[in-house]
């Protein structure tokens, strides 16, 4: 059965700091992929960064960046230079192999950028 | 990306009635997923919707409590029937992007009160 497991229920931060939200995932899937996700509060899912498990690269987006190992099954997300609105709920997702591509989530990191 | 909307955004319901919410993509897609997320909690996967077909249900879901239409590529509806305050929590569809990113974008959600 495929797992995502976020092991850090809150995280402070000071603004301009950098940030690593862990996630770690287990599934039997050669083809998988990893998501992360912030929700403010205001209750939307946006949609951050993408990695799938035959990417060599670690993906980037701006700010944000996945440390995909995948040899220890993680998908961490860093986020550079933190800013008082990055503060929210993130999730990662694991989207698996075969043809339903539903999304697995952790249970989320509620991140505090402090000023 | 897709731009999806959703209607209500919220909504205050009586125990024993029914709510039906709408989410309009802005793009033809194949599959619309319709997740839960309860007070606090995680999402988790509701059903998927393939236009002409009928939907998927996750354990722990069925349809004579969540019935589900797709009647076009673009729009989809969940209804939350015979409501108890158990199922207060925000309701959010979502689409897969396509491509080889296999991105799932969200839309804003439905925040759901029974009371």
């Amino acid at each position: 059965a495929q797992k995502i497991t976020q092991t850090q229920p809150g995280m402070f931060v000071q603004e301009k700091e950098a940030v690593t939200l862990d996630c770690t995932y287990d599934t039997s899937d050669q083809s998988y992929g990893l998501f992360w996700y912030k929700q403010p509060s205001s209750g939307e899912m946006i949609f951050l960064i993408y990695q799938g498990s035959y990417d060599e690269q670690n993906a980037t987006e701006g700010r944000y960046s996945l440390n995909f190992q995948k040899a220890r099954k993680s998908a961490n997300l860093v986020i550079s230079a933190s800013q008082l609105g990055d503060s929210a709920m993130y999730f990662c997702a694991m989207r698996g192999g075969g043809a339903t591509n539903k999304l697995i989530f952790g249970t989320g990191t509620l991140l505090a950028v402090q000023p | 990306s897709a731009v999806i909307s959703q209607k209500p955004s919220r909504d205050i319901c009586q125990r024993g009635t029914s709510l039906t919410i709408q989410c309009q993509v802005d793009s033809q897609v194949t599959m619309m997923f319709w997740y839960r997320q309860q007070p606090g909690q995680s999402l988790t996967l509701i059903a998927t919707a393939n236009q002409g077909s009928e939907a998927t249900y996750e354990s722990g879901f069925v349809i004579d409590k969540f019935p589900i239409s797709r009647p076009n590529l673009t729009f989809s509806t969940l209804t939350v029937s015979n409501m108890s305050p158990e199922d207060s929590s925000i309701y959010l569809c979502s689409v897969e992007s396509g491509g080889k990113s296999y991105e799932q974008y969200f839309g804003p959600g439905t925040r759901l009160t029974v009371t």
